[in-house]
């Protein structure tokens, strides 16, 4: 079974960028077949889905933060990456990694982590 | 886009039935049967409960049950338990590749 862990920092300052790793096991992100996505909820909100990326690299972002992510992944790590630039006090949330079989749902999580921006 | 709509919350006596809506477009919902359902407890990673609107992952209980009509899909559960308790999302496929999640419902076992 695939697992996925979250790991950066806790604390980014507004304007700069959050950068996030997401270690794989259990499965490998180069096999094909899997959507790697990262996800996140604001504090007393519901779960925004940020964006994914397929083995071969092509990714696709929620309209509401694409023009400030990306995403990218390192096979020979089993690593994915996500990057937010210019975030404010809304970027404050607990992001998960997660994947699944299909574009459409999210079958394995990591345990999230919590990132605060502060001013 | 916008997030899809379900009630904030709802409550149900345990061994009874409730049922979250989740209400769309017909650019989301109304025209995939790609509608995704996750259990969310405090301090745990969400946890897919259905999926392509109406199938169940392996190992999820046939207690949870979806469906969907026009641009509303629908979450059923059946003989309420303790540990039901908890935020329930909806997600839908929006083409294009890419998916919108509905903001949530949090359901209350009295």
């Amino acid at each position: 079974q695939v697992q996925l862990q979250e790991s950066g920092p806790g604390l980014v300052k507004s304007s700069q960028t959050l950068s996030l790793t997401c270690t794989v096991s259990g499965g490998s992100i180069s096999r094909g077949g899997y959507y790697w996505s990262w996800l996140r909820q604001s504090p007393g909100k519901g779960l925004e889905w940020i964006g994914h990326i397929y083995y071969g690299g092509d990714t696709n972002y929620n309209p509401s933060v694409k023009s400030r992510v990306s995403m990218s992944a390192d096979a020979s790590k089993n690593q994915l990456y996500l990057n937010l630039n210019s975030v404010t006090a809304a970027d404050t949330a607990v992001y998960f990694c997660a994947t699944g079989y299909r574009v459409h749902y999210f079958q394995y999580w990591g345990q999230g982590t919590l990132v605060t921006v502060s001013s | 886009q916008s997030a899809l709509t379900q009630p904030a919350s709802v409550s149900g006596s345990p061994g009874q039935s409730i049922t979250i809506s989740c209400t769309g477009t017909n650019s989301d919902v109304g025209s995939y049967n790609l509608v995704s359902w996750y259990q969310h407890h405090p301090n745990r990673p969400p946890k897919l409960i259905i999926y392509e609107t109406n199938k169940w992952p392996l190992g999820v209980s046939n207690r949870f049950s979806g469906s969907k009509s026009g641009n509303t899909a629908s979450l059923t559960i059946s003989g309420l338990q303790a540990d039901d308790e908890a935020h329930y999302y909806c997600c839908s496929y929006a083409g294009n590749n890419i998916v919108f999640f509905g903001g949530g419902t949090k359901l209350t076992v009295l």
